[in-house]
């Protein structure tokens, strides 16, 4: 099965600079690589998902990006808001016998200060 | 309408007391999941329902038990459980089951505490 890292438990930032997430995993390339976003108390909300044969997705101030050489996604939020801070988390499809589920990593909490 | 609604927010049991969390949604969603999330863990799935049939049961013990009743709604029965077993229980739906690029809709989730 899938092992996912992800780079650091918190990461601190100010207002106005980009936030960079790091992803990484040790098995088979995934076809598909996922990141949510989830706030204290609540369920996981969806960000944007990513293809192996794409290198960027972008979604207003996200981008995502996927190098399967490195198996690696990186997720960069521009422009940091307070708003924006909460815990984000890479998921990708782990085969189970012929269906795919998703694991998720441990995920990242991000704090952006005013 | 892309929500996912979960009852309770919040239940305290004792360990021989019987409970059941719902879940419904009402995207046309074929796929179904119960999630486990424990404090700064990810969440851990415990079952898959696609097409009203239990699909995966991630050997999760017996006093767990799911229940799907139709295509929306989806509910998991406790009984006898443990402290151990407090935890946030997240419910999700997808389009599909079974393909890597399915998303998932996650509702807000049911804080469980056993005493």
């Amino acid at each position: 099965s899938q092992k996912i890292e992800q780079n650091s438990e918190a990461l601190n930032i100010q207002e106005g600079k980009t936030a960079t997430l790091t992803c990484n995993y040790t098995n088979y390339s995934p076809a598909y690589l996922q990141w949510y976003r989830q706030d204290p108390g609540r369920g996981p909300v969806f960000l944007l998902l990513i293809r192996e044969n794409e290198k960027e997705k972008r979604k207003e101030r996200l981008k995502v990006t996927f190098d399967t050489t490195l198996k690696q996604s990186l997720f960069h939020i521009t422009a940091s808001q307070p708003a924006d801070s909460a815990t984000y988390l890479c998921a990708l499809e782990d085969s189970g016998g012929s269906n795919y589920k998703l694991t998720f990593g441990k995920g990242t909490l991000l704090t952006v200060n005013p | 309408d892309t929500e996912v609604t979960q009852t309770p927010k919040h239940l305290v049991m004792g360990m021989t007391n019987k409970k059941s969390l719902k879940c419904e949604q009402h995207m046309g969603h074929r796929a179904m999941y119960w999630y486990k999330q424990k404090a700064k863990k990810p969440p851990e799935l415990m079952f898959v329902y696609s097409y009203e049939k239990l699909s995966i049961n991630e050997s999760v013990p017996s006093r767990f038990s799911p229940e799907c009743p139709n295509s929306s709604l989806l509910n998991l029965h406790l009984h006898a459980l443990q402290p151990e077993d407090s935890a946030l229980y997240l419910c999700a739906s997808s389009q599909d089951f079974g393909l890597a690029r399915e998303t998932q809709y996650f509702g807000p989730g049911t804080r469980l505490l056993v005493l």
